[in-house]
């Protein structure tokens, strides 16, 4: 079956900063790769997703995460990190039978 | 207001007694899908359905019963409920698959004494 890594538990970055959350997956086959945010007391909220094509995906609140099939990684980046950037963040991987596997998450913390 | 409803919201419960935790959709998804999330394990997927009558295990199915008979609600039943099931829960459902974005809901925090 498939899985996923994320090697953080939990990264502090200073309000505009860069940022990078590091995602290694494990899938014999072509993967849909997604990362997900959340904040606290929420559900979760899709920021971008990869299925074919481009590996470079741009997705939402500013966020954009590169697929590099030859390390098995799904990096998620953002150039300048916002106060409201601050919550759990988790990289999932789907098999083609609709199986899903999350990552344990890791934790961003933006000090101001 | 597209979403995803799970009730109750909140649950504290005993060993053995059975209970269901609902969730509902209004985006007319095929999909709709069971996740359970513990500190440092992160979300794992209980229980999923491609559509109506149509339901399959995911990572941990043990201790847990779902079924599909309408297209817009998924309960998730606990028959016998034990301690090591306090987690919280999270429903999703999704257009046409676990491939697709999924909507999850607010969560259903459970503890089983």
């Amino acid at each position: 079956a498939q899985s996923v890594t994320q090697p953080d538990i939990h990264i502090t970055v200073s309000e505009g900063a860069s940022l990078e959350l590091r995602c290694n997956y494990s899938y014999g086959a072509t993967p849909y790769l997604f990362w997900y945010v959340q904040s606290p007391g929420q559900g979760l909220q899709l920021l971008l997703k990869y299925f074919s094509g481009d590996t470079l995906v741009q997705g939402i609140k500013g966020f954009e995460a590169e697929f590099k099939r030859s390390q098995s990684s799904f990096n998620l980046r953002k150039p300048s990190v916002h106060w409201s950037d601050a919550a759990e963040y988790f990289c999932a991987v789907v098999s083609n039978n609709n199986d899903m596997r999350f990552g344990a998450g890791t934790r961003l913390t933006v000090k101001p | 207001e597209a979403q995803v409803t799970q009730n109750p919201r909140y649950l504290i419960t005993v060993t053995g007694k059975k209970l269901t935790v609902t969730c509902s959709q209004n985006m007319n998804h095929e999909y709709m899908s069971w996740y359970r999330q513990d500190p440092g394990l992160g979300l794992r997927q209980i229980y999923y359905s491609m559509n109506v009558e149509v339901t399959d295990k995911g990572d941990v199915p043990e201790g847990y019963k779902v079924s599909r008979k309408e297209k817009r609600n998924f309960p998730l039943i606990l028959e016998s409920p034990s301690p090591n099931q306090t987690s919280l829960y999270f429903c999703a459902s999704g257009d046409w698959g676990g491939t697709d974005t999924q909507y999850f809901g607010p969560g259903t925090r459970l503890t089983v004494l």
